[in-house]
């Protein structure tokens, strides 16, 4: 089935540092949404992104819509401790049935006070 | 609106047991997803549905796996026998409509099959 490739599987860094994660496909999707999951929780929506070169930030966290629709970032600057959790893509094609969300296989990140 | 409620939170059943787990999406939303989630495959959309109707069910693993959605309020999904290799985070979410992107998650049925 369709696929989004996210990456890096997993990181280890120290409080105050910028993070950056990705999301790649082989298919052209409509919108590119982040999820932020927390341990014991379901994943609740970051950004969402609705057009082909869009930049939309959210405090700390900016995400960009890749120009050729099939991938994007997410870019989360000056961590804290709280930012632990697993980060994840989602993509939603409009052809057909519109409801559909895929999600990539997700970021951990683990940052260190 | 209390969101997505999932229940039950945890299950831990033996193999060849039936499991049903349980969703009332958030009022008024059209649209409600069961994903899986394991640490092997991250979060697999099994099924969705559109005002009640299945939409698309093509990720659901297997025939032992079934879902219903019996009114805009409820949903279940059911896995009879259970195998081992189903334990997993279930997750329901729902979303208001097509054009609406955000999905609205519930907390998720850890279910252990052992």
């Amino acid at each position: 089935g369709q696929q989004l490739n996210q990456s890096p599987q997993s990181m280890f860094i120290q409080e105050g540092e910028d993070v950056s994660m990705n999301c790649t496909s082989s298919s052209i999707f409509n919108t590119w949404l982040w999820y932020k999951q927390d341990p014991g929780e379901g994943p609740v929506l970051l950004i969402a992104l609705y057009k082909a070169g869009e930049l939309t930030s959210n405090g700390r966290l900016t995400a960009q819509f890749g120009i050729t629709r099939k991938d994007s970032f997410l870019n989360i600057s000056a961590s804290i401790p709280s930012d632990v959790g697993i980060y994840f893509c989602a993509g939603q094609q409009r052809s057909g049935n519109t409801g559909k969300l895929i999600f990539g296989q997700g970021t951990t990140l683990q940052v260190k006070p | 609106d209390a969101g997505v409620i999932q229940s039950p939170r945890h299950e831990v059943t033996e193999m060849g047991q039936e499991v049903t787990l349980r969703c009332k999406p958030i009022s008024g939303h059209d649209y409600l997803f069961w994903y899986r989630q394991t640490m092997m495959r991250g979060l697999e959309l099994l099924i969705y549905f559109n005002n009640n109707v299945p939409i698309d069910d093509s990720g659901m693993p297997e025939d032992r796996f079934s879902a219903k959605m019996p009114n805009a309020s409820f949903s279940t999904l059911k896995i009879q026998p259970s195998e081992p290799r189903d334990s997993a985070v279930y997750f329901c979410a729902s979303k208001q409509n097509s054009m609406n992107t955000e999905a609205f998650f519930g907390q998720g049925t850890r279910l252990t099959v052992v």
